[in-house]
Formats: C-alpha cells, sequence, structure tokens
C-alpha cells in the first residue's frame, strides 16, 4: 500500500527566512508527487509537480521540491516567505497505475510571522 | 474553463437527513475523484469514476454513502441517515486520462451534521 507522510504539522517562520517542508512516502511501484497548497476554506491548489526528468522541481509562489528516490522523500522549499504564504501544504502521491488516484499526507501548517 | 464546479458550498443537515452534492468537473476530463476531508487531516480518497463507470470505491464508502456519473459528465455524491460523523469537507477534483494524473479540484462542499 501507498502512504504519505509529513514530518511536521506545523512550521512556525519568519517572514523572509526560509523554509522546508518535508514529505516521505512509500510505494512498491512507481509514483508521480505533488504538493498541493489550501487556504482556509478552499479546495486545492496545485504548487508543483514531479512525473519524470530533472529531480529538482520549480512551482508557483516562488517554491520548489527536490525528489530524492534513494530517500523516499520529496521535500518544499522556499528560500524567502512571505505573510501571504500561511497555509495548509498537502504532500500527495498519485499511483502510476489504474485510477491514478492521488493519496494525501497529513499536511503541514506553515504560519508566518512579521 | 471556470474549473471544477461544487455545490452548494456549505450545507447544514439534521442528522438522519438526506443530502446530495453536485460536482461539474472541467468538461474534457474524463476522470472524477470524490475525497473526504476532516479537520486537520489530508483528504481522503472515496471513489472514482472513468466516464460514468465507478471503477474503485474506499471502505470509508459506507453503504449510506452512494456516488452517480449517470452521462460521464456531472456527478452526485448522496449520504443517506446523515450521522455527526460524516461532518467534513467533501471534495471533487477531475484529471484527463491517458495518463496525466494532475487532478484539478473543486472549492469543496463543507457539510455540518447537528
Amino acid at each position: 500500500a501507498q502512504s504519505v507522510t509529513q514530518l511536521d504539522s506545523q512550521v512556525p517562520v519568519f517572514e523572509e527566512a526560509p523554509v522546508e517542508l518535508r514529505c516521505n512516502y512509500s510505494s512498491s511501484v512507481s509514483v508521480y508527487l505533488f504538493w498541493y497548497v489550501q487556504y482556509p476554506n478552499q479546495g486545492l491548489q496545485l504548487l508543483l509537480k514531479y512525473l519524470s526528468g530533472s529531480t529538482l522541481v520549480k512551482g508557483i509562489n516562488g517554491f520548489e521540491a527536490e525528489f530524492n528516490k534513494s530517500q523516499t522523500s520529496f521535500h518544499l522549499r522556499k528560500p524567502s516567505v512571505h505573510i501571504s504564504d500561511t497555509a495548509e501544504y498537502f504532500c500527495a502521491v498519485s499511483l502510476n497505475t489504474g485510477g491514478f488516484k492521488t493519496i494525501f499526507g497529513a499536511g503541514t501548517r506553515l504560519f508566518v510571522k512579521a | 474553463d471556470t474549473g471544477v464546479s461544487q455545490n452548494p458550498r456549505h450545507k447544514i443537515t439534521k442528522r438522519g437527513q438526506n443530502v446530495t452534492f453536485r460536482c461539474d468537473p472541467i468538461s474534457e476530463h474524463n476522470r472524477l475523484y470524490w475525497y473526504r476531508q476532516t479537520l486537520g487531516q489530508g483528504p481522503e480518497f472515496l471513489t472514482y469514476f472513468q466516464n460514468e463507470a465507478q471503477l474503485e470505491k474506499s471502505r470509508l464508502l459506507s453503504d449510506r454513502f452512494s456516488a452517480e456519473r449517470p452521462k460521464g459528465s456531472f456527478s452526485t455524491l448522496e449520504i443517506q441517515r446523515t450521522e455527526q460523523g460524516d461532518s467534513a469537507m467533501y471534495l471533487c477534483a477531475s484529471s484527463l486520462g491517458s495518463g496525466n494524473t494532475e487532478a484539478f479540484f473543486g472549492q469543496g462542499t463543507r457539510l455540518t451534521v447537528v
């Protein structure tokens, strides 16, 4: 079975500081990897995705993530955060087979302080 | 294209009542997914359709839950005899077939059972 573990439930950080949100996954088959962001009372918005190719993936709003197959990780990073980045971030995997359903982690709440 | 649309956005119902939610996917997307998200958790997969065929159902989908996609376009999710534990955000997503795995999410329907 596939699973996604987000290692931090909450990450407080000061504005303009760098941030890393950690994600590990387990799967016996190849997967696609995603990071989604959710603002209060909103749906999910895709930040970035890894399907194949370069292991460093750049997304929207200045975020990037690096796929590490040996460590089964897909950590999300941003060099300098803004107050507006305060939100819930979800790491997810989609099976490279069948219906491509997406399995989500429990989420990490990023709280950017002034 | 306005993206994935869900109605209603909010629903408050009394325990024991039936409720129905609607999802209109992006028009050319043939895959449609339903997820449930409770407070502080990531979305949990409920079911998915390929066109009008319901191809997978999670064990989370009890007999009180039924989903349909009669013409391969919009979908409905019905909950019969609602319980307080059904209170959650219900998210719909859609994606293209042919291996493209990026799912686009609607803003969700928040159900409160009182």
